[in-house]
């Protein structure tokens, strides 16, 4: 069985540019969260999303958002990027809001400049 | 609030030995998951150990244990029979009711000598 995939795995992005993060859940598995790993630290949750609904959302501006589509896909959108952005982006995955086991991507990793 | 708090950026340890990476906590609630998980330098999270708040005994799994003292609020990992695989980032978390949201400590960078 495929397990979390994130797309694209590096990218590179200019100062202002939008950029669109996409993430794909183990089969069968509706909740998916968004985490931002800045170099150094540990990952910081961004939101999660649960049968398409947000469920939660951290201390990011709204320059971030995301959506969670029928297939319980889904995209993380950044607007107007800035250097500090750069990042390895982790989207993870659970069968629901409950499950004591989330299973992770292998990250997006974004760098501005 | 919740707060993680890992006070080991590095440890190196002798292949074959055991170790132990430490974590405290901070939360008000009542109801709370504590979770381990692996960081490899391709950037994936792997997934170790998990303790829930009500769970009496430590949770094991193979060689990784962990080490949960409610009224001291530490969750430490002991990883026996150290491996050079096991050379990798290790970040504890903690989880309210809703487990797909988790806070994460700092990480401590494991390294295991030959």
């Amino acid at each position: 069985d495929a397990g979390v995939t994130q797309s694209p795995t590096h990218l590179i992005k200019t100062r202002g540019q939008h950029v669109t993060l996409r993430c794909s859940p183990i089969s069968g598995h509706k909740s998916v969260s968004w985490y931002q790993q800045v170099l150094g630290q540990g990952p910081q949750f961004i939101f999660q999303y649960y049968e398409k609904e947000e469920r939660g959302r951290g201390n990011f501006p709204d320059r971030f958002s995301a959506r969670q589509f029928p297939n319980y896909s889904s995209e993380l959108n950044v607007n107007a990027l800035l250097l500090g952005d750069s990042a390895l982006y982790l989207c993870a995955s659970s069968y629901d809001n409950r499950d004591t086991e989330a299973f992770f991507g292998q990250g997006t990793r974004l760098t501005v400049v | 609030a919740q707060k993680i708090t890992q006070t080991q950026p590095g440890m190196f340890v002798q292949e074959k030995e055991a170790v132990t990476l430490d974590c405290t906590y901070d939360t008000s609630d009542q109801s709370y998951g504590l979770f381990w998980y692996k960081q490899p330098s391709s950037g994936e999270m792997i997934f170790l150990i998990y303790q829930g708040s009500y769970d009496e005994q430590n949770a094991t799994e193979g060689r990784y244990s962990l080490n949960f003292q409610k009224a001291r609020k530490s969750a430490n990992l002991v990883i026996s029979a150290s491996q050079l695989g096991d050379s990798a980032m290790y970040f504890c978390a903690m989880g309210k009711y809703n487990f797909n949201k988790f806070y994460f400590g700092s990480g401590t960078k494991l390294n295991v000598k030959p």
